[in-house]
């Protein structure tokens, strides 16, 4: 089955880490640009940060830049989101996402996981 | 505050025709594609339109996406019970260089 499978969510202190996994199976995990997009409580999808199929290149959402940190293993068919320094702004739901492009090689994310929820709390 | 701007909810009755906006700026929607999604709570969300106005094979006609300068819209016809939920529209922003979203469409089929 074609899907993705998010884990790792749970409640953590303020200033602490978590780290998400990410593990897809049933297409062929190196051939596709990786996101991860969250949504906080009664807000809107807010996309985060982005991986390239050899994990070369990385964008991140200014919102985590310097405290998040995204890989993945191919070989694993995994991606991971390593989260530091976490506040309260940080709790909501985490999705992993794969991008695809059509044949303009505009992209688009034609698959999502069901979230792993992150509660950042005292 | 959302980069992309929608209504925060609509709703309509089994059979109408329903019309969701996403408005942005020329840096986004007026630069580049609009992506839609249907997400429905405890579920995967799930791509309805790509690329402005194409549907992922096993997304019914009904669904249709349409973009015009810096505004879109998704137009759902027909409507249907389970077409109930969020709607979400996407589009890539030249200048922040990141992916920005719309902040959710609620809808309710009454």
């Amino acid at each position: 089955e074609v899907q993705l499978v998010e884990s790792g969510g749970t409640l953590v202190h303020p200033g602490g880490s978590l780290r998400l996994s990410c593990a897809a199976s049933g297409f062929t995990f190196s051939n596709h640009e990786m996101h991860w997009v969250r949504q906080a409580p009664g807000k809107g999808l807010e996309w985060l940060s982005h991986i390239r199929d050899f994990g070369l290149t990385l964008f991140y959402a200014d919102s985590v830049r310097g405290r998040f940190t995204l890989s993945r293993d191919n070989a694993k068919n995994s991606m991971y989101l390593q989260m530091n320094s976490l506040g309260p702004e940080d709790t909501g739901l985490y999705y992993c996402v794969r991008e695809s492009r059509d044949a303009n090689n505009d992209g688009f994310f034609d698959l999502w996981g069901r979230g792993t929820m992150v509660t950042v709390s005292s | 505050q959302s980069v992309l701007t929608q209504p925060p909810s609509a709703s309509g009755t089994p059979g109408q025709r329903v019309t969701i906006s996403c408005s942005g700026s020329s840096s986004n929607v007026g630069h580049t594609h609009v992506n839609w999604y249907h997400h429905v709570s405890g579920t995967a969300p799930k791509l309805l339109i790509y690329t402005n106005n194409h549907r992922p094979s096993g997304v019914p006609d009904r669904f249709s996406g349409s973009k015009s300068g810096t505004s879109a819209s998704l137009v759902i016809s027909g409507l249907q019970s389970e077409d109930e939920g969020d709607y979400h529209c996407t589009s890539w922003d030249v200048s922040l260089n990141i992916w920005v979203f719309g902040g959710g469409t609620k809808l309710t089929v009454l």
